[in-house]
């Protein structure tokens, strides 16, 4: 069955630093999310992306965030100047279209800020 | 806002025992629900969903029946096994270009042989 895949598994970065996480969707999927989710606490939508533009974005992605789809396979988040407060695990998730489709999720990325 | 409120954890139970995991939400209109997995170093798996009221899904042997009058979707289990150990999440979205999840804390389940 495909799969979203995530790289890494596990990024450890100085506050301040830029990071990327990388996403790679499911082949035939045609809207991409990321959420976090911060220990402990529930699972939270950071944005959606369809068609080279962001779709909607919440109030947690703010202007340090970024996202990108470079190419026709994978799907980065970016974070511009890291913060101890963005350290979470992140999940890429990809969808066929917006109907009743669910979305399938990667096994995330454990981002820590040091 | 929408928001899904699920029971407080974790849960502990004997191998055979019957599940019951509470969620219910908060929105308008008529959302979709789901039930998400996540098993121990894993991403998160859909285990079932139901898309109006009254439908019951189902997967694996468990179910769940969207309840518009209690606004709930509790999830059921006959007969729990160890590999059933999890973290189980409610959610739901609306069908709709933006739409995105809104997740619960989401419950660690244990199941002892």
């Amino acid at each position: 069955e495909p799969e979203v895949t995530q790289t890494p598994s596990h990024q450890v970065t100085q506050m301040g630093q830029e990071v990327i996480l990388r996403c790679v969707p499911i082949s035939n999927h045609l809207y991409f999310y990321w959420y976090r989710q911060i220990l402990g606490q529930k699972v939270e939508f950071l944005v959606s992306f369809y068609n080279n533009e962001i779709s909607e974005k919440s109030e947690i992605f703010d202007d340090q965030f970024s996202v990108e789809r470079p190419d026709g396979s994978n799907f980065t988040l970016k974070i511009r100047s890291t913060k101890l407060e963005d350290s979470a695990m992140y999940f890429c998730a990809s969808s066929y279209d917006y109907s009743n489709q669910p979305q399938h999720f990667g096994d995330g990325t454990r981002l820590s800020i040091l | 806002g929408n928001s899904v409120t699920q029971m407080e954890g974790p849960v502990t139970l004997s191998e055979e025992a019957f599940l019951t995991i509470n969620c219910t939400y908060t929105a308008t209109g008529y959302p979709s629900l789901f039930w998400y997995v996540q098993y121990p170093g894993e991403g998160l798996q859909l285990l079932l969903k139901a898309t109006k009221a009254d439908d019951k899904g189902s997967n694996k042997g468990f179910e769940a029946t969207y309840r518009k009058e209690t606004t709930s979707f509790h999830l059921e289990k006959g007969s729990v096994q160890v590999s059933d150990s999890a973290v189980y999440f409610c959610a739901l979205n609306y069908t709709g270009a933006n739409s995105k999840l809104t997740f619960g804390k989401g419950i660690t389940l244990s199941v002892r042989p």
